[in-house]
């Protein structure tokens, strides 16, 4: 069975600090990676996604995350952070169509 | 296109009661998921539906069931509710792109149990 582990519940930074999210995950075949954001009161919303080719993929609002096949790892990463990208973090793994497994979520305060 | 949208927004019910909750997809997918969020056990799979078939199933006890129409429009039903279920139910709509499945998630059903 896929299982996906963050890292850090919660992540408390001040604004223009780097962030990176860790993401593990446990699946033996290929599988497609993803990060989500949910904002204070909104849906989810994806951020990026891998499926195969250049392990370093980007995706909206700056954001980041690479792809390291030998570490089962799929890690969050931005620059410099701003007060609105506080929200929870979602890391998720697809192998089978429509089914994705979550891990826990991580929520990210920024301070102005 | 317009999103995935979900009806109701809120519901409210008691123990023992049961609900139906609804999920339209984006135009021209053909995939319907449901998720149950909780601030305990994360999001969670229940089930997909693809052409009116339950393709994949999660781990969650047969009360709770679903169903997809031949317009992709899918419904999701709990029976005798119990105050576990309390939750945040989530539909994504999917389409497999050239390289894999991507999914649209709706703003949920928020459902408390008394």
């Amino acid at each position: 069975a896929q299982s996906v582990s963050q890292h850090n519940h919660h992540v408390i930074l001040s604004e223009a600090a780097s962030l990176e999210l860790g993401c593990n995950y446990s699946y033996g075949g290929t599988v497609n990676l993803f990060w989500y954001v949910q904002y204070p009161g909104q849906h989810l919303q994806l951020l990026l996604k891998y499926f195969s080719g250049d392990p370093l993929v980007k995706g909206i609002k700056g954001f980041e995350a690479e792809f390291i096949k030998s570490k089962f790892s799929f890690n969050l990463r931005k620059p410099s952070v701003q007060w609105s990208d506080t929200a929870e973090y979602f890391c998720a793994v697809n192998a089978n169509a429509g089914k994705s497994t979550f891990g826990d979520g991580t929520t990210l305060t920024v301070k102005p | 296109k317009a999103g995935v949208t979900q009806t109701p927004r809120y519901l409210i019910k008691t123990r023992g009661q049961q609900v139906t909750l609804s999920c339209s997809p984006i135009s021209g997918h053909r995939s319907v998921s449901w998720y149950q969020q909780t601030p305990g056990q994360g999001l969670q799979f229940l089930f997909e539906y693809f052409s009116e078939t339950q393709r994949n199933k999660g781990n969650f006890p047969g009360r709770f069931s679903g169903r997809q129409f031949s317009n992709s429009r899918s419904e999701m039903n709990v029976s005798t509710l119990e105050l576990g279920d309390s939750a945040l139910y989530l539909c994504a709509s999917s389409f497999l792109s050239g390289r894999g499945y991507e999914q649209f998630f709706g703003p949920g059903t928020r459902l408390t149990v008394l």
